[in-house]
């Protein structure tokens, strides 16, 4: 089965740096990714993960530790406009399951 | 370079009727996946096809659902006898034809179904 965990909310201040756990138990892995998404709006793809490690993309990051069955993504110099649905989702290998397990997503709020 | 296409982006159904929702891929992406969004839910997978083909259907509910990527035209996710449990956002994404390992997945604007 396919289970992934991320916190339902969180709240940081304008300029801060926020972190926002995922942890995954799947039957199989081949790679993690990161989206964002605004209310009402589509998913927008932020980064991606398949080696341990930490991939950096200007103020975001995101890391992986496939032992542990675990990402982050680090925002930073956060903006008013972060505030927004963040999705960890999993794609377990194989030819035709090339689909996305999506966690609950953690929905961000940003203070002045 | 356009991006995924959906329409019609609002949707409003009365029970028993028909819904048919299409889908665009980016230009070049020939693997198209539909995932519904219930409110206050994650996104969860229906189905995975490639232009003539149903690759994986294993999140479709088994009555009602059907989807289909002509070899010409859109890709069409058709709900028939809607009910009040099938409002949700139904959202379309592709990605590309090749061998990158990547292969990220570009969501449309999605579709918002109202069953009333």
């Amino acid at each position: 089965g396919q289970n992934i965990d991320q916190p339902t909310e969180m709240t940081a201040t304008e300029g801060a740096i926020v972190q926002i756990n995922c942890t995954y138990q799947t039957s199989g892995f081949n790679g993690l990714f990161w989206y964002q998404q605004h209310a009402g709006e589509a998913p927008t793809f932020l980064s991606y993960n398949v080696l341990d490690g930490l991939e950096e993309k200007g103020r975001f990051s995101s890391f992986l530790s496939r032992s542990k069955g675990y990402s982050y993504l680090l925002l930073k110099e956060l903006q008013m406009k972060d505030s927004a649905s963040y999705l960890c989702a999993v794609r377990a290998p194989g030819g035709g399951r090339r689909a996305l397990t999506f966690g609950s997503g953690t929905r961000l709020q940003v203070q002045p | 370079n356009a991006g995924v296409m959906q329409n019609p982006r609002h949707l409003v159904r009365r029970r028993g009727q028909e819904a048919r929702l299409r889908c665009s891929p980016m230009k070049g992406h020939s693997h198209v996946y539909w995932y519904r969004q219930l409110p206050e839910e994650g996104l969860k997978f229906m189905v995975y096809l490639q232009k003539e083909n149903i690759i994986d259907e294993s999140g479709m509910p088994k009555e009602r659902f059907s989807a289909e990527f002509p070899k010409e035209g859109p890709s069409i996710l058709r709900i028939q006898q809607v009910v009040r449990g099938d409002s949700a956002a139904y959202f379309c994404a592709s990605s590309p034809t090749t061998t990158s390992y990547q292969e990220t997945q570009y969501f449309g604007p999605g579709t918002r179904l109202l069953v009333l």
